[in-house]
């Protein structure tokens, strides 16, 4: 099934460390979003941006839709143990319904 | 807590049989879609149905069928089971059906084949 190319696969970095995670596609995405994935749990949204050059905060979280459409990323800044899990961007079409075409997930570690 | 709910948590059965997974969305919304996520293809897209009628399908397989009642849950059905289909299946629900509208997930079922 069609992808995005989310990158890095995986990070293991130390607490109050700043985090950078992105995806980029070979479509124009309409709608971006970002979700984290607790083990157990589905995904939960972040963050949702819905027009090119649009950077939304939610909270220690800054997420950007790319001037090209095709890409998006997702900062964590001064990062805390909770903020363990698998990150998912997923990208969406206006008129294809509103499924979402997930990128492959980044598995953030964090040592306290 | 998502607001959207899934039965059952978890579901173990054997190859060839059939089972029906459960969806109630968030109140107030409309839009139902199903997602199976595996480890090696990731979260797929299978269908959406909004206000009781199919919206958009995706790779889903011929054995697995799906529908919303007029209450607004949803149900996805497999048959003739086989290993393959132990997977994690979710359902999303939002408020409309088209592409700008934020899903919320519910915390899916495990389906596990033997």
């Amino acid at each position: 099934g069609q992808q995005l190319n989310q990158s890095p696969q995986s990070m293991f970095i130390q607490e109050g460390e700043d985090v950078s995670m992105n995806c980029t596609s070979s479509s124009i995405f309409n709608t971006w979003l970002w979700y984290k994935q607790d083990p157990g749990e589905g995904p939960v949204l972040l963050i949702a941006l819905y027009k090119a050059g649009e950077l939304t905060s939610n909270g220690r979280l800054t997420a950007q839709f790319g001037i090209t459409r095709k890409d998006s990323f997702l900062n964590i800044s001064a990062s805390i143990p909770s903020d363990v899990g698998i990150y998912f961007c997923a990208g969406q079409f206006y008129n294809q319904g509103g499924k979402l075409i997930f990128g492959q997930g980044t598995e953030l570690s964090v040592k306290p | 807590d998502s607001g959207v709910t899934q039965t059952p948590k978890h579901l173990i059965t054997a190859t060839g049989q059939r089972v029906t997974l459960r969806c109630s969305p968030r109140s107030g919304d409309l839009s139902v879609y199903w997602y199976q996520q595996s480890l090696d293809q990731g979260l797929q897209f299978l269908i959406q149905y909004y206000n009781g009628e199919e919206r958009a399908k995706g790779n889903i397989l011929e054995r697995f069928s799906a529908q919303q009642f007029p209450d607004l849950h949803s149900e996805l059905n497999l048959s003739s089971l086989e290993l393959g289909d132990s997977a994690l299946y979710f359902c999303a629900s939002s408020r409309m059906g088209g592409g700008n509208q934020p899903q919320h997930f519910g915390d899916g079922t495990r389906l596990s084949i033997l």
